[in-house]
C-alpha cells in the first residue's frame, strides 16, 4: 500500500537557519504530493503541494519539488523564523479503484528559537 | 466561510460509553474522512467516504462506524469506548475530481478524546 516515511524530530533551529525535512513516499500510480502544517491546538493547513514530476510547490517561504526519480517530496525553507514552529505533515494523495485517499506521514515537529 | 466545522471540541468518556463525533462540511467536496492522531503514529485513517452513500474502511477501523448522512455531513461512532481509544480525531474533506489529479484535504479543527 501506500506510505511516507519522514523524520519524527524535533528538528530545533535557530532563527534564520537553513531547514531541510526529508520526506520519500511509496504508492502506486502517479500521486499528488503536500506538505501540511498544524500549529499547536489546530488542525492542519495545507501548506504547499505538487500535483506531477518535478512540479515545484511553494507557499510563505516554503519549498517543496516532487522527485519521482527519488520518489522524494523534501520540505525547504531558507531562513526560519519563532512563528514556523509547527509540525509539518508531509502526505499523498492517491486514487485507486476510483476513490481518493490521503496518506500521511508521522509529522515532524520544529522548534525555532529566537 | 467555514469549511470543515466539528463538535464537540473536548469529550471525557468512561470506558464502555458510546458517542458520536459531528463533522460536516460546506464546500460540495465529495469525500470525507476521519483520522485519529496519536503521538509517534502520524495521522491514521479510521474510515472515509468517496461519495454520499459509500464508506470504506482505513487502516484502524476496529471499535469505529460512520455514518455518511449526506453529502455534508460524516459522523463517527464509538459504540463500546476504551482506553485505546484516547486520541486526537479529526475529520477531512476533499474535492475528487476524475482522473489521476487529486486535491488537497481541508481538515475540521480536532476533538480531543480522553477515556477514562
Amino acid at each position: 500500500g501506500d506510505s511516507v516515511t519522514q523524520m519524527e524530530g524535533p528538528v530545533t533551529l535557530s532563527e534564520e537557519a537553513f531547514l531541510t525535512i526529508n520526506c520519500t513516499y511509496t504508492a502506486t500510480g502517479y500521486p499528488s504530493l503536500f506538505w501540511y502544517v498544524q500549529y499547536p491546538g489546530e488542525g492542519l493547513q495545507l501548506l504547499l503541494k505538487a500535483t506531477k514530476a518535478d512540479d515545484k510547490g511553494s507557499n510563505k517561504g516554503f519549498e517543496a519539488t516532487y522527485r519521482k526519480e527519488t520518489t522524494s517530496f523534501h520540505l525547504e525553507k531558507g531562513s526560519v523564523q519563532v512563528s514556523d514552529s509547527a509540525v509539518y505533515f508531509c502526505a499523498l494523495s492517491s486514487t485507486s479503484g476510483g476513490y481518493q485517499k490521503v496518506t500521511f506521514g508521522i509529522g515532524t515537529k520544529l522548534q525555532v528559537i529566537p | 466561510n467555514a469549511g470543515v466545522t466539528q463538535t464537540p471540541k473536548f469529550q471525557v468518556l468512561k470506558t464502555g460509553q458510546s458517542m458520536t463525533l459531528q463533522c460536516a462540511q460546506d464546500m460540495n467536496h465529495n469525500s470525507m474522512y476521519w483520522y485519529r492522531q496519536d503521538p509517534g503514529m502520524g495521522l491514521r485513517l479510521i474510515y472515509y467516504s468517496a461519495s454520499e452513500g459509500t464508506t470504506d474502511k482505513g487502516e484502524v477501523p476496529n471499535g469505529y462506524n460512520v455514518s455518511r448522512l449526506n453529502k455534508r455531513e460524516f459522523s463517527l461512532r464509538l459504540e463500546s469506548a476504551a482506553p485505546s481509544q484516547t486520541s486526537v480525531y479529526f475529520c477531512a474533506s476533499s474535492l475528487r475530481t476524475g482522473g489521476s489529479l487529486n486535491t488537497e484535504a481541508f481538515f475540521g479543527q480536532g476533538t480531543r478524546l480522553t477515556v477514562v
